[in-house]
Parts: C-alpha cells; sequence; structure tokens
C-alpha cells in the first residue's frame, strides 16, 4: 500500500542551530499532513498540520513546508533545543470520513548542548 | 484537559493468552485508531473504527480484533497472544474527517513471554 516515509531515521544538531526533518509521501489523493513528537515514554503529540492547498504553515519555532509536486513534507525547527530531541513522525490522511492517519517511520532528533 | 487513557502502561502475558487493552477517550471523537509501534518501523494501523460497532482493517490486522460498543471506548483484543505481538501499542482518537489532531494516549508496553 503506499505510505509515507522519511528520509532519514536519525539527525544530530546542536543546540542553537536550526533543524530539518524530510518527509516523503506517495499517496497523491493526501490533502491534510501532520507532524508529531514523540518523547520517550510518551505518545505522540500533535505539533503542526497542513492542508494541501497550502504551501507553508508557521508555528512558534515550528515551520512545515509543503511540496505536492514532488510530494514532499519538511519540518523545521528554529533555534533548536535539548528539549526538542525526540522523535518526530509525519502523517497524512485525505478529507473523507473514516479515513485513519498513515504515518512514516520516524526520525530521531538529537540535540546536544 | 482533553484525553485518550489506555488501561495499562505496562503489561505481561504468556503466550496464548488472550489480552485485552482498553482505550477511553472524553472528546466525543468519532474516529478511534490502534496503532503498534517497533523501532525502525514507526507507526502501523491495526484497526480502527469510525463510528460505534463499526470497524475497519488496518495494514497489521492479523493476529488482533477490535470491540467499539460505546463510542468512548475502543478495546484492541489479542485471541492468542504470541511473542511476535510483543510491541507498544498505541491508541488514538480524532474527529469524524481527521482534521485537527488526533489525540493519543500514552501507550501500553506489551510483552508476550
Amino acid at each position: 500500500g503506499e505510505s509515507v516515509g522519511l528520509h532519514l531515521p536519525t539527525l544530530s544538531v546542536q543546540e542553537g542551530d536550526n533543524s530539518i526533518i524530510n518527509c516523503a509521501y506517495s499517496n497523491s489523493a493526501s490533502d491534510y499532513f501532520i507532524w508529531y513528537k514523540q518523547e520517550s515514554g510518551k505518545g505522540p503529540q500533535f505539533i503542526i498540520d497542513i492542508r494541501s492547498n497550502m504551501d507553508k504553515r508557521q508555528g512558534q519555532r515550528v515551520t512545515v513546508l509543503l511540496n505536492k509536486t514532488v510530494k514532499h513534507l519538511s519540518l523545521q525547527i528554529a533555534a533548536t533545543q535539548p528539549g526538542d530531541s525526540a522523535v518526530y513522525f509525519c502523517a497524512e490522511t485525505f478529507n473523507q470520513a473514516g479515513t485513519a492517519l498513515i504515518f512514516g517511520k520516524g526520525t530521531t532528533l538529537s540535540v546536544s548542548s | 484537559d482533553v484525553k485518550v487513557t489506555q488501561s495499562s502502561r505496562y503489561l505481561v502475558k504468556r503466550t496464548g493468552e488472550k489480552v485485552f487493552l482498553e482505550c477511553v477517550q472524553d472528546m466525543d471523537h468519532e474516529n478511534m485508531f490502534w496503532y503498534r509501534q517497533d523501532p525502525g518501523l514507526g507507526l502501523r494501523l491495526i484497526y480502527f473504527s469510525y463510528d460505534v460497532k463499526m470497524k475497519e482493517k488496518g495494514d497489521i490486522p492479523e493476529g488482533y480484533s477490535v470491540s467499539r460498543e460505546k463510542k468512548e471506548r475502543f478495546s484492541l483484543i489479542l485471541e492468542s497472544a504470541s511473542t511476535n505481538q510483543t510491541s507498544m501499542y498505541l491508541c488514538a482518537s480524532s474527529t469524524q474527517t481527521g482534521r485537527g489532531s488526533a489525540f493519543f494516549g500514552q501507550g501500553t508496553r506489551l510483552t508476550v513471554v
């Protein structure tokens, strides 16, 4: 079946750097995308979402970029902090009642001081 | 504060046992999901339900069944537990169209011995 994937399983950055986490999706019918953060021992938590009629959305220190032409999604974290260390997942779905979220494999972000 | 609550954080069961994992949400969400999380494989969808008594198979339903008798409760059943079902199980809920974040429980770490 179609799936959402991430380019890199791990990413290591220094505190204060900007982080970019990438995700490729293959279902052209998907029209809603979400980034989740999962800290050790916890369930995933919502970070930011974006609909397919947008190509950029900004939150607090985070930005999601969507490139529908190449089916690519990215999460940018500005001024990365040690508390940002976690596993990050992208997820996709499409606008139909009863549709599940499909997740990628995740990228582990490690932030060193 | 919205919540998805899974009945157990840790479970140890014997091979062949029937295992029940319970999940309750207090957000009146139509959709509820069960995912399994394994290292390097991300979150894989087992089953989901978009209404009471309705269920749909996800990507890996074999060896599992589900029950949704009430809107707020979604149970995952391992008919005869096997060691390859040792994993982290995550329950989630979302609105009917999936818009907005899906909220996750804290997870149940199941070990089958």
